[in-house]
């Protein structure tokens, strides 16, 4: 089974412009969930989807956003992007079931100039 | 309160030596437990999952739960610089909660 992808895997932006990430789950997995994760705060809950549906929310500003598609691929979207926000951002699969063992894909390393 | 508790370490044990991570939790409705391992530059790696009291191994793992105690720990048995890393504990309710890691070095 092809583990948990996403992309890109790099990226620089400037202050002030949007981002959106791509993250496609392990086959089968109905749930992603969206991490931020930096030396200073370890790791972070942003949200998590489940069957096209937000199910959990951690506590973000509201320029982070995400969404789920059919096909269980999900993206998130930061806006207005502010220096702060340079960190490894984690997608993590589930398939949602009691086991609720989770799979974490690369990261994608953001740098915010 | 955070709800998950781990030493940050880092903690240092020989080659061949059992290390020993512990972690505590606030919630006491929580049912599952992992273990994630995550080397420097790379994403966390499942290594150990437990859901009842007691003792679970899996090679030269072993996770242990206590939920009385809202306790969960990992032995590393016969300890190798390949198990330097830091290691994640995870707690799932309703979410995962993660505790910021615990560092382990093993010195050849």
């Amino acid at each position: 089974k092809a583990g948990v992808t996403q992309t890109p895997r790099y990226l620089i932006k400037t202050r002030g412009q949007q981002v959106t990430l791509s993250c496609s789950p392990i086959s089968g997995h109905r749930s992603v969930s969206w991490y931020q994760q930096t030396p200073g705060q370890g790791l972070q809950f942003l949200f998590e989807y489940f069957s096209e549906t937000q199910r959990n929310k951690g506590n973000f500003p509201g320029r982070f956003s995400g969404r789920q598609f059919s096909n269980s691929r999900s993206e998130m979207n930061v806006s207005t992007l502010e220096l702060g926000d340079s960190a490894l951002y984690l997608c993590a699969s589930s398939a949602g079931t009691m086991s609720n063992e989770q799979f974490f894909g690369p990261g994608t390393r953001l740098t915010v100039l | 309160q955070k709800e998950v508790e781990q030493n940050s370490g880092p903690l240092s044990v020989p080659e061949g030596a059992i290390a020993s991570l512990n972690c505590t939790y606030s919630d006491r409705v929580s049912q599952s437990f992992f273990w994630y391992r995550q080397y420097s530059g790379k994403s966390p790696e499942l290594i150990m999952s437990i859901y009842s009291n007691g003792d679970k191994e899996d090679g030269r793992f072993t996770a242990q739960l206590n939920k009385a105690s809202q306790y969960v720990s990992l032995l590393i048995r016969d300890s190798q610089p390949s198990d330097s890393a830091t290691y994640l504990c995870a707690v799932h309710f309703n979410k995962f909660y993660f505790g910021s890691g615990t560092k382990l070095n093993v010195k050849p």
